[in-house]
């Protein structure tokens, strides 16, 4: 069962680099979501989608953006990396809105 | 403003006790409520959840409480393994949102 994938699983940046997390998830879910994972601060949600053609901010979206063109994908774009973009992202989809299922995470560090 | 609160960083359980981990929410609105349990190097994965609707809910060694007048929910593991040990987030939503809003989580070890 593939669920939600992400890919890369690590990654390397350099300040001021661009690069695109890729996601995509096969249970037809509608909504889909981009959290990262700082130490000890939980998951903060950046952005999310409840349909294709539809996104909207989550709690820290500053330095990131979004597309749903798909149900499937829903890739989330890092422009001129800072070193507080360093963390753990996690994709996830839903079929309700409420119970979340997440990806085994993409570790970033910018440097 | 943190929505949603877990106030003890981390925990420590002899195997075969209880474990409870508490969370506390702010928004009045939140009416579903979750646990998700993650170990490390990996995605968090859902526990159990309750609606506001309902005061407990239970699914094996796993039941969750909770007090709405007091914005209060907890789980408790009963009895505590050495696999249970890993970070445990409380999550909250609501039928006018459209995100679910996580608390910083609490590490629970489970000692043999």
């Amino acid at each position: 069962n593939a669920g939600v994938t992400q890919t890369p699983k690590f990654r390397i940046l350099k300040i001021g680099q661009s690069m695109t997390l890729q996601c995509t998830q096969d249970m037809n879910h509608n909504y889909m979501y981009w959290y990262r994972q700082d130490p000890g601060m939980g998951l903060k949600l950046i952005y999310y989608s409840v349909g294709a053609g539809i996104t909207d901010k989550g709690e820290v979206p500053n330095g990131y953006n979004v597309s749903r063109s798909t149900t499937e994908d829903f890739p989330l774009r890092l422009e001129l990396a800072a070193p507080s973009q360093t963390s753990v992202y996690f994709c996830a989809s839903s079929a309700t809105g409420n119970t979340i299922y997440f990806g085994e995470g993409s570790w970033l560090t910018v440097v | 403003d943190q929505q949603v609160k877990q106030n003890s960083p981390s925990l420590s359980v002899q195997e075969g006790r209880i474990s409870i981990l508490n969370c506390d929410y702010t928004n009045s609105m939140f009416d579903y409520f979750l646990w998700y349990k993650k170990y490390p190097a990996e995605g968090p994965t859902f526990l159990i959840s309750i609606s506001s609707i309902k005061d407990k809910n239970e699914d094996g060694r796993f039941t969750v409480f909770l007090n709405k007048s007091a914005k209060h929910l907890s789980l408790h593991i009963v009895p505590s393994q050495p696999g249970d040990s890993a970070v445990y987030f409380c999550a909250a939503s609501a039928a006018s949102y459209d995100k679910v809003i996580f608390g910083p989580g609490t590490s629970l070890s489970v000692i043999p």
